[in-house]
């Protein structure tokens, strides 16, 4: 059963043509993450909700937006894609915070190319 | 900020031998936790250590926490070609601290 899920798996888009992501989750959980991914690195924490508070990272590029409209969905927008978006994104959740609690769950991911 | 650095970066081992990685955190950690991401996959959770010192084992894996809890090791005995992957070490920020930073990851291959 599918706890995680982004879609689109595969996305491809122009540079500076606006892209939605989505990811829906089925554990009813409190935290939801994005993370960006590129090759060979480990997964960079973009921003994240606890429940509708909207926590941003200090260095994530205003270029980059989240929308989380109920407790299963939430949505990263890039405004303006540039050829160093290009990247693995990757919807996680939680119970709770990391420190309080347990284990992230990771969906598939959704590779993003930018021509 | 908090940096969380693994050691070795690449790993290639004969099917059979062990295997060890090791984590360390400029910060004292909570908790650790340690994640395998396959080639072409997402991180999937293997374990989460809580308590200074403490050791954890899932088959041929083993965990450990530093007794100052910054540090910790994930040793596999007698790899298989079912262990490739990127194994990454991951801690909170701190108490109230809900990021999770991740480990620059330890890349296992294993030659047959």
């Amino acid at each position: 059963d599918a706890m995680v899920i982004q879609n689109p798996r595969y996305q491809v888009t122009q540079f500076g043509k606006p892209v939605t992501l989505s990811c829906s989750q089925t554990l009813n959980h409190n935290v939801m993450y994005w993370y960006q991914q590129k090759s060979s690195q480990a997964p960079k924490l973009l921003f994240h909700y606890y429940d509708k508070d909207f926590n941003n990272e200090a260095d994530t590029p205003d270029n980059f937006q989240s929308r989380r409209p109920n407790t299963s969905f939430c949505f990263l927008d890039i405004r303006s894609p540039g050829l160093g978006d290009a990247a693995m994104y990757l919807c996680a959740t939680s119970r709770e915070p990391p420190a309080v609690t347990d284990t992230q769950y990771f969906g598939p991911g959704t590779r993003l190319t930018v021509l | 900020g908090q940096q969380v650095m693994q050691i070795p970066q690449y790993q290639h081992v004969q099917e059979g031998e062990d295997f060890t990685t090791y984590c360390n955190s400029s910060t004292t950690l909570s908790n650790i936790q340690w994640y395998k991401q396959r080639p072409g996959g997402h991180p999937v959770f293997l374990i989460q250590l809580v308590k200074s010192g403490e050791v954890k084992k899932q088959k041929r894996l083993t965990f450990q926490f530093g007794e100052a809890k910054k540090n910790s090791s994930l040793h596999i005995t007698a790899t298989q070609t079912t262990d490739v992957g990127t194994y990454f070490c991951a801690g909170p920020g701190g108490f109230g601290n809900e990021k999770l930073t991740f480990g620059t990851g330890t890349r296992l291959t294993i030659i047959p």
